[in-house]
């Protein structure tokens, strides 16, 4: 049973556009949410969070939106750029788990110039 | 700032083998996890502690062992290796709850 969803495996997206990212999940306990860039041959890397108590969070070219009542997250990268081409991996928690994290499948982002 | 450690950053093994994946932090972060990564799949959780001395299940714990003796070090020990054993095994700290976790470069493991 998947409980984060990211449905898009792939996005490719020109250079100063808008890049969506999208996820899903099922679990009603969970309420703080991150999203993760990867490289190849890299680990993880944060990029931004939000908490269930915000529907909306801005660090820089990157913004998270969150709604609950559709159990549905999304990233926005604006502008994209060429370094922003990687895997971008959707997770979360629930309170009193210990921040264990579930993710989702992962969605490769090629920003193509 | 080394951050998470993993080493070895690849290793192949025979089915049957045993091997511990070690993991270190200098962040001084009481939470450590160990997840795996199939391809095409996201992270899995193993294992994590919540500090020294304590260590719990995750959702894919069996052919695994951990133990968290100092805050700073957190191995995964592999016994018995079997070939669906074959993943990338990533580590990562935090400094407590709703709080993200900081990865290593991870370890990929092939067993064969």
């Amino acid at each position: 049973d998947q409980q984060v969803k990211q449905n898009s495996p792939s996005l490719s997206v020109q250079e100063g556009r808008i890049s969506i990212l999208n996820c899903d999940y099922t679990n009603s306990m969970f309420d703080y949410f991150l999203w993760y860039k990867k490289y190849p041959a890299e680990g993880p890397t944060f990029l931004i969070s939000i908490s269930s108590i915000k529907d909306k969070n801005e660090d820089g070219r990157f913004t998270v939106f969150l709604n609950k009542s559709a159990k549905h997250l999304s990233l926005h990268i604006v502008p994209s750029q060429p370094g922003d081409s990687a895997v971008y991996f959707c997770a979360a928690s629930a309170t009193g788990t210990a921040s264990k994290l579930t993710f989702g499948t992962g969605t490769r982002l090629q920003v193509t110039l | 700032n080394a951050g998470v450690t993993q080493t070895p950053k690849f290793r192949i093994l025979k089915i049957g083998q045993s091997m511990t994946l070690q993991c270190t932090q200098d962040m001084n972060h009481n939470y450590m996890y160990w997840y795996r990564q199939d391809p095409g799949m996201g992270l899995k959780l193993i294992y994590y502690s919540v500090g020294a001395g304590i260590t719990d299940k995750g959702e894919v714990p069996n052919g695994y062992n951990v133990s968290r003796s100092t805050t700073e070090d957190f191995p995964l020990r592999l016994e018995l290796a079997a070939p669906s054993q074959t993943s990338v095994y990533f580590c990562a700290s935090s400094l407590g709850q709703i709080q993200p976790q900081h990865f290593g470069d991870g370890t990929r493991l092939s067993i064969l």
